[in-house]
């Protein structure tokens, strides 16, 4: 069965500096997408990065990477140049390549950026 | 701004009332989805439609009933709720049903007392 495991309840980091979020994946299917959302207070779900589990790149969108280490099951969201902004819930993802539609979401990891 | 709306944006309502959240996206995606995020769960997927037609139910209770009249549009009929029905309902689209990205509406905030 699909899973995502978010170790980090809330993380903090300084203003400009980078930070890790950890994600760990399970699932017997070969094929899948990993994806990073963001949600500030409003509630709203921000995509910020995908990563699909053939790509032999890690995927980058502007600050954001994907640590993407595929043996280890793990895609970590590493934001660099943290801004004030950046302060949210963000959420692992995972989706299922063959024929799944389903994506179920990791538990969340809040970062709080401090000036 | 976001292409998907949600309104009402808040909703307060009894245990015996009937209300419904609207979802309406701008994108020309042909599928839409509802999600669940309660305050200590991950997000749960509740219903998933695609081209208007219902292709999951993720053994969602009764007292939450889908609508989809068309692709632009997506209701979720609530009636006689419970307070642990109270949660953040999220709608989403993306262009098809086996599309790498969701696109979320902002939310609707749902308190049942």
């Amino acid at each position: 069965a699909q899973k995502i495991t978010q170790t980090q309840p809330g993380m903090f980091v300084q203003e400009k500096e980078a930070v890790t979020l950890d994600c760990t994946y399970d699932t017997s299917d070969p094929s899948y997408g990993l994806f990073w959302y963001k949600q500030p207070s409003s509630g709203e779900m921000i995509f910020l990065i995908y990563q699909g589990s053939y790509d032999q790149q890690n995927a980058t969108e502007g600050r954001y990477s994907l640590n993407f280490q595929k043996a280890r099951k793990s895609a970590n969201l590493v934001i660099s140049a943290s801004q004030l902004g950046d302060s949210a819930m963000y959420f692992c993802a995972m989706r299922e390549g063959n024929g799944g539609f389903k994506t179920i979401f990791g538990a969340g990891t809040r970062l709080f950026v401090k000036a | 701004e976001t292409g998907v709306t949600q309104t009402p944006r808040h909703l307060v309502m009894g245990m015996t009332n009937k209300k419904s959240l609207k979802c309406e996206q701008h994108l020309g995606h042909n599928a839409m989805y509802w999600y669940k995020q309660s305050a200590k769960k991950p997000l749960e997927l509740m219903f998933v439609y695609s081209l208007e037609e219902r292709v999951e139910n993720n053994s969602v209770p009764s007292r939450f009933s889908p609508e989809c009249p068309n692709s632009s549009h997506l209701f979720l009929h609530l009636h006689t709720l419970q307070p642990e029905d109270s949660a953040l309902y999220l709608c989403a689209s993306s262009p098809a049903l086996l599309s790498n990205t969701i696109y979320f509406g902002e939310g609707s905030w749902l308190t049942v007392v």
